[in-house]
């Protein structure tokens, strides 16, 4: 099946540093991916749409200037964290489908963790 | 705003009983996901409900899709260890996806 890596797995950092983290679809190209949010034994959050070659589409609420996404190619999209605060401290997930309303391939997400 | 809606929020069964997840949406669906995340790991899909009135089965497991496309169901028969994890209902509508909060399953040996 298709494949989406992510990376890095986890990331410890530092209050007011920022992190990027990558998500790939390894053998199909994705001009839409999914950034989610998930806190512990909780729901998956859509936080974002990145769209190739266009703007991201950001959710109610999520702050654009904060959580910074770049889809540079057909098979990459990174979501930059700027400024981490302890807060922002999660689970950071990305998918990619398929085809238009197809199943949705997730990456194996980033555990975030902001001292 | 869409909503999709899931009970139980947990269940726990003795390995060999039935287990069954609800998933309803406030509004009509175009199509419906399940999907399955292991403790500690990422949501893996299961399967995609697009008729109304579908009915899909993957070995033990039952897939439902309501006439009216705003409900779905997933059955577990006979449950296993390896069926332990949080499954999740992914209602679509038009270009979004919005997922349920999930039933967490646990299986006692």
């Amino acid at each position: 099946g298709a494949v989406v890596s992510q990376h890095p797995s986890w990331v410890i950092c530092k209050s007011g540093t920022s992190v990027k983290i990558e998500c790939r679809s390894l053998d199909f190209q994705a001009t839409t991916m999914f950034w989610y949010r998930q806190f512990p034994k909780q729901s998956l959050m859509l936080m974002a749409t990145s769209n190739e070659g266009s703007k991201a589409t950001y959710e109610q609420g999520v702050e654009k200037d904060k959580f910074l996404i770049n889809h540079a190619s057909l098979t990459l999209s990174t979501l930059t964290v700027t400024s981490a605060h302890p807060e922002d401290s999660s689970f950071y997930i990305c998918s990619a489908p398929r085809t238009s309303k197809g199943e949705q391939f997730f990456g194996p997400g980033t555990r975030l963790t902001v001292l | 705003g869409q909503q999709v809606m899931q009970i139980p929020q947990y269940q726990h069964v003795q390995e060999g009983e039935d287990f069954t997840t609800y998933c309803n949406s406030s509004t009509t669906l175009s199509n419906i996901q399940w999907y399955k995340q292991r403790p500690g790991g990422h949501p893996v899909f299961l399967i995609q409900l697009v008729k109304s009135g579908e009915v899909k089965k993957q070995k033990r497991l039952t897939f439902q899709f309501g006439e009216a496309k705003k409900n779905s169901s997933l059955h577990i028969t006979a449950t296993q260890t390896t069926d332990v994890g949080t499954y999740f209902c992914a209602g679509s509508y038009g270009q979004n996806f919005v997922f349920g909060p999930g039933t967490r399953l646990s299986v006692l040996p």
